[in-house]
């Protein structure tokens, strides 16, 4: 198992800034995601950080606007850059311990509100 | 990965068993199937995974016929706090990426 903790856990932005969520492991983890929950909707997958390379993005998410860094194994942050008032959603982080499962630990996210 | 279909909301009452289907026409012969539970202000929570038949742990059982395009999350005497949104998955993918669908809004009442 694995306990993730999120920071901050909520924020109010103004638009055109930017906001950087960490995301913290309690354990050495190699597979990191992060996850946008718009409000009433469902996960989708932003990018997988992996220590060591780049992170990967899904259709639709660019590296521009969510940069993503992965210093080590227990760390990632994702910024989100330059927000407008439909970037207002909860961010999530999870990550994969086990490569017999596919149980993914998630954070317990960041809600953000961009005015 | 095999897209999933589940009812978006289902209503019960405490003490009762709660069974949601998941349908999954397209799964693969490697996909196995998992269901994770969200609360609302919370990330997702692992509940159950199996491949086929049957599996059951302390929280749920998942029932996985022989032709494995369906599996039924089953919560046994549900209380007030089983009210949650219930995500069917299957996969997996080779970089163990989780596709969410829908999820069925469950809510239980006194």
């Amino acid at each position: 198992s694995a306990v993730i903790s999120q920071k901050p856990s909520r924020d109010i932005c103004q638009r055109g800034t930017s906001l950087t969520i960490q995301c913290q492991v309690d354990s050495q983890v190699t597979m990191m995601f992060w996850y946008r929950q718009q409000p009433g909707q469902s996960l989708t997958l932003i990018a997988t950080a992996n220590q060591g390379s780049e992170a990967t993005y899904e259709s639709g998410f660019v590296i521009d606007k969510f940069p993503i860094s992965r210093p080590n194994l227990t760390f990632s942050t994702l910024t989100v850059s330059n927000m407008s008032p439909e970037d207002s959603s909860i961010y999530l982080c999870s990550v994969e311990t086990s490569r017999s499962s596919y149980e993914q630990y998630f954070g317990p996210g960041t809600r953000l509100t961009v005015t | 990965l095999a897209k999933t279909t589940q009812p978006i909301s289902m209503d019960s009452y405490e003490g009762q068993e709660v069974n949601i289907t998941c349908s999954h026409n397209n799964i693969a012969t490697n996909d196995y199937i998992t269901w994770y539970q969200q609360f609302p202000s919370q990330g997702p929570r692992f509940i159950i995974q199996g491949y086929k038949t049957k599996v059951t742990n302390e929280v749920a059982s998942l029932f996985i016929p022989a032709d494995r395009k369906s599996s039924t999350l089953s919560l046994p005497r549900v209380s007030l706090s089983d009210t949650a949104v219930y995500y069917c998955l299957v996969g997996p993918s080779n970089d163990y990426k989780l596709s969410f669908g829908a999820g069925t809004t469950v809510t239980v009442r006194a």
